[in-house]
């Protein structure tokens, strides 16, 4: 079964430092785009940027350039989100996602993880 | 950037009814590149549609997308208990940058 994997729920304060996985399995990691994806409470989704395992190419939007860290880790198929200083503003739900092959599908995400609920509060 | 506008906000159905969910762009978004998600409540979303009308794996035929340049839309030909949810278009532009539309939210009415 073609799956991704999320850690878990995390609460920290705010300025302390956090890095999420995301862990891809039942298909060849290095061949497809992982994404993120925010959703704020009572919100709806944001696409925050996007990483090839293959060779670590990554994107991201520009409302996220600067404020966190994509990477990842090809020899164990997990991808990463990380954040040096985080802020109040940050809870969210976290989702990984996939993104499809071929010509229509590439543009779409067909694999989505089942989210990681990240709450900052002092 | 390309901003993706979801109409209506709200739409309030009946189980059997014939839902139509709007999603207008900006500017002129390639047909390729526009999908539909499905969001139930305590779940990740789950797509739907893919290329403006090709229906994701598993989808019920009930689910068809349709559109282009800046008009897009979800149509659920009967609507079944279990599709009142918040759906979201999303488009797909150059670089790699992706878009979601803001949602609508499907309800019993």
């Amino acid at each position: 079964e073609v799956q991704l994997v999320q850690s878990g729920a995390e609460v920290k304060k705010p300025g302390e430092s956090l890095k999420i996985s995301c862990k891809g399995s039942g298909y060849s990691f290095t061949s497809y785009w992982i994404g993120w994806v925010r959703q704020m409470p009572g919100k709806g989704l944001e696409w925050m940027g996007i990483i090839y395992p293959g060779d670590s190419d990554t994107r991201y939007s520009p409302s996220f350039q600067g404020q966190v860290t994509i990477s990842a880790d090809k020899s164990i198929s997990t991808a990463y989100l990380q954040w040096s200083s985080l802020k109040a503003s940050d809870t969210a739900m976290y989702y990984c996602v996939r993104r499809g092959s071929g010509y229509y599908l590439s543009a779409a995400f067909d694999i989505w993880g089942q989210g990681t609920m990240v709450t900052v509060s002092s | 950037e390309i901003v993706l506008t979801q109409s209506p906000g709200t739409l309030s159905l009946s189980p059997g009814e014939r839902a139509t969910l709007s999603c207008r762009a900006s500017q002129s978004v390639s047909s390729s590149y526009l999908a539909w998600y499905q969001q139930k409540p305590g779940q990740a979303p789950r797509l739907l549609i893919y290329g403006a009308s090709s229906r994701a794996t598993g989808i019920p035929d009930r689910f068809s997308g349709s559109g282009s340049g800046t008009d897009f839309t979800l149509t659920i030909s009967r609507l079944e208990p279990e599709d009142f949810a918040v759906y979201y278009c999303q488009q797909y532009g150059s670089s790699l940058m992706y878009t979601f539309g803001q949602g609508t939210k499907l309800e019993i009415k």
